[in-house]
């Protein structure tokens, strides 16, 4: 079993939809979880970070975490055609809060049709 | 401010050559990553380092050697090419370990043939 599942798609959506994103993980010492979005042909960008659970907005994104079913979601509100991307969950244990080391999940590419 | 530079973007190898990806970061980040990104599996730690000197083995580290003699420059080394090392290299880098926000390279994308 991997350590941190994500559905790979591709999802394919109409500009204006609401967007939901989500990765499961095993190991219940992860505390640091991330979301990252990666353009073709680019290096992946921080976009929403969130330490143990909770809620955390940032304009139209949303992160979700919920430690007790070890699931995080990434919602995206009023899809635009500039959202389409490969978003990846990315996590890490206090263990490794010092190196900076992150376990990535495979990676959702999405798709917004104008 | 460049970032995270990555040299070569594109490169094809023969098996059993060698090559040295750089990654060069002008951010005076202490720490610094390579992962490699392979279709459909996420990215995965090959190597990192926490300063100047000390390197560490990540996930996956058979196959490639790095260094770090500066605070700049973190490169990878591949002695002998092997068709599964065909991926797309990433470095990273971020100031003090923090797992906020690590700064991506553009990548390397790298095939064995």
């Amino acid at each position: 079993q991997k350590e941190v599942e994500q559905d790979p798609g591709p999802l394919s959506v109409p500009e204006g939809a609401i967007v939901s994103l989500n990765c499961t993980y095993s190991n219940s010492a992860f505390q640091y979880f991330m979301w990252y979005r990666q353009y073709s042909r680019k290096g992946p960008e921080l976009l929403m970070y969130t330490y143990s659970s909770g809620n955390k907005e940032d304009g139209r994104f949303t992160a979700q975490v919920d430690k007790s079913s070890k699931y995080i979601s990434l919602f995206i509100r009023d899809s635009q055609p500039s959202d389409s991307a490969t978003y990846l969950c990315a996590m890490s244990s206090l263990d490794s809060g010092n190196t900076g080391k992150l376990i990535f999940g495979q990676g959702t590419t999405l798709q917004v049709k104008p | 401010n460049a970032g995270v530079t990555q040299t070569p973007k594109f490169r094809i190898l023969k098996i059993g050559q060698s090559m040295t990806l750089q990654c060069a970061q002008d951010m005076n980040h202490n720490y610094m990553y390579w992962y490699r990104q392979d279709p459909g599996m996420g990215l995965k730690l090959i190597y990192y380092s926490v300063g100047a000197g000390i390197t560490d083995k990540g996930e996956v580290p058979n196959g490639y050697n790095v260094s770090r003699s500066t605070t700049e420059d973190f490169p990878l080394r591949l002695e002998l090419a092997a068709p599964s090392q065909t991926s797309v290299y990433f470095c990273a880098s971020t100031k003090d370990g923090s797992d906020e926000k690590l700064f991506f390279g553009s990548g390397t994308q790298l095939s064995v043939l």
